[in-house]
């Protein structure tokens, strides 16, 4: 079974300025890691998946990379409806799917 | 435009049993999985489960083997959630999600079903 690992549990960040959110796994997943946005009240949404590709409609200030066991989701510039809590998913081996603990991402 | 709208919250002692509904529209309902994942109180993701839609067939995450039925009525575009034998630590919301094109990441989700467990 595939743990994943996330840090750190908190961000603060200054709007304008970058955050960088890391998600390892247990063993190697390849590519095959998705990330999550959560917001107060919200069901999730799907930023990234494949490590690195965004999905439809998320601004490019959203970028995913890394492969194997480590991975990065970068904001390049925080707005301030980018707080919320994100989550690493890794569907290497769906057996069980496996999220990270999760991010919180807050202003500074 | 997808939508997943589910049923409403519920208040259940323990020992019972609760379904959760799951209705799709705005996508061909039978070309994609439906997975349920929940969510305890100020707590992280937990995935459940799936069904494919067009067999019928599911796999459960070995946690809920035992407690979880999951089943879809095509006529209806509707998939279900059912969890038995239902404990306090069972209290959550709990979500259904589209999977994107049978792989195993979840690109449109539903607005999510409080269940809560309480003697």
């Amino acid at each position: 079974e595939v743990v994943m690992t996330q840090s750190p549990a908190t961000l603060s960040v200054s709007p304008g300025e970058r955050a960088t959110l890391s998600c390892r796994a247990s063993q190697s997943i390849n590519s095959n890691l998705a990330w999550y946005q959560q917001k107060p009240g919200q069901a999730p949404r799907l930023l990234v998946y494949g490590a690195s590709t965004r999905a439809t409609g998320i601004p490019a200030r959203f970028s995913g990379s890394g492969s194997g066991t480590e991975f990065t989701l970068t904001i390049s510039s925080l707005q301030s409806e980018d707080c919320a809590v994100y989550y690493c998913q890794q569907y290497n081996d769906w057996r069980p799917l496996a999220f990270g603990g999760g991010t919180k991402v807050e202003i500074k | 435009q997808v939508h997943l709208v589910q049923s409403g919250p519920e208040v259940k002692k323990p020992g019972a049993s609760v379904k959760v509904s799951c209705k799709a529209s705005g996508y061909s309902f039978t070309g994609h999985y439906l997975h349920w994942v929940r969510q305890a109180p100020g707590q992280g993701l937990e995935w459940m489960g799936y069904i494919n839609i067009d067999s019928g067939g599911t796999h459960s995450s070995q946690k809920f083997q035992a407690r979880v039925t999951m089943t879809r009525d095509t006529s209806i575009t509707t998939a279900y959630l059912e969890l038995t034998r239902l404990r306090s630590d069972d209290t959550a919301i709990y979500y259904c999600a589209r999977d994107r094109e049978i792989t195993m990441t979840l690109d449109y989700w539903g607005q999510g079903t409080l269940v809560t467990v309480s003697s």
